[in-house]
């Protein structure tokens, strides 16, 4: 069965970096686009980028191109998610999930259990 | 940016009743649309996808409908395991999510 295993709880300081990662298993991991989502404590769902990963590309949401940073490892089957910049308004859960079908659109069909970042000084 | 905004924000319900919940997308989106359930501290989970298809392994009570700019959720019969939040998704290059629908007691 798929599953997206992620990294755990990180605590930074406001201008820090923060690195989460998700371990796929359970299919073929280079057919599949992943995808990153936050959701702010009490807040919506917000779809951050995407990575393909079998070629590496990326595609980030506009509000956070710059700031964010997706890379993958075949050797390994995970990606990582690296923000930069970290503010208040950064703390949130991070969730990777894949797509429903071998395209790249962001139609999620498998979810991490999501990783709770903690910005704060 | 596409903005999708849902109606309503919170909704009481008691069990067995019909719930609707409305989401409404600023410009066209074709039927590239999703809802997805959250409880509180799990994933969320795909319910329907381009607007009226049912996700595998989804009760049937559960209709999506709609075209172009406005779709509907409904829980034909509110069970307790329905108590959660609901978000509807636009989808295609990118992603926007509606703001969410809190259904309770």
């Amino acid at each position: 069965q798929v599953q997206l295993l992620q990294s755990g709880a990180e605590v930074k300081e406001p201008g820090a970096s923060v690195k989460v990662s998700c371990k796929a298993s359970g299919y073929t991991f280079t057919d599949y686009f992943l995808h990153w989502v936050r959701q702010a404590p009490g807040q919506g769902l917000e779809w951050m980028g995407i990575i393909n990963s079998i070629g590496g590309s990326t595609s980030y949401a506009r509000k956070f191109q710059g700031r964010v940073t997706m890379t993958r490892d075949t050797s390994t089957n995970t990606v990582h998610m690296v923000l930069s910049s970290l503010r208040s308004e950064d703390t949130a859960v991070y969730y990777c999930a894949r797509g429903f079908d071998t395209s790249s659109m962001p139609l999620l069909a498998y979810w991490g259990q999501g990783t709770l970042v903690t910005v704060s000084s | 940016d596409i903005q999708m905004t849902q109606s309503p924000s919170t909704l009481s319900a008691s069990i067995g009743d019909r719930v609707i919940i409305t989401c409404r997308a600023s410009q066209s989106i074709g039927n590239w649309l999703a809802w997805y359930q959250q409880k509180p501290g799990k994933a969320p989970k795909l319910l329907i996808y381009k607007a009226s298809s049912l996700e595998s392994g989804v009760p049937s009570r559960f209709r999506g409908r709609g075209s172009g700019t406005e779709f509907t959720l409904t829980i034909s019969s509110l069970q307790p395991d329905d108590f959660a939040t609901y978000y509807c998704q636009h989808y295609n290059l990118y992603s926007t999510f509606g703001q969410g629908t809190k259904v309770d007691i």
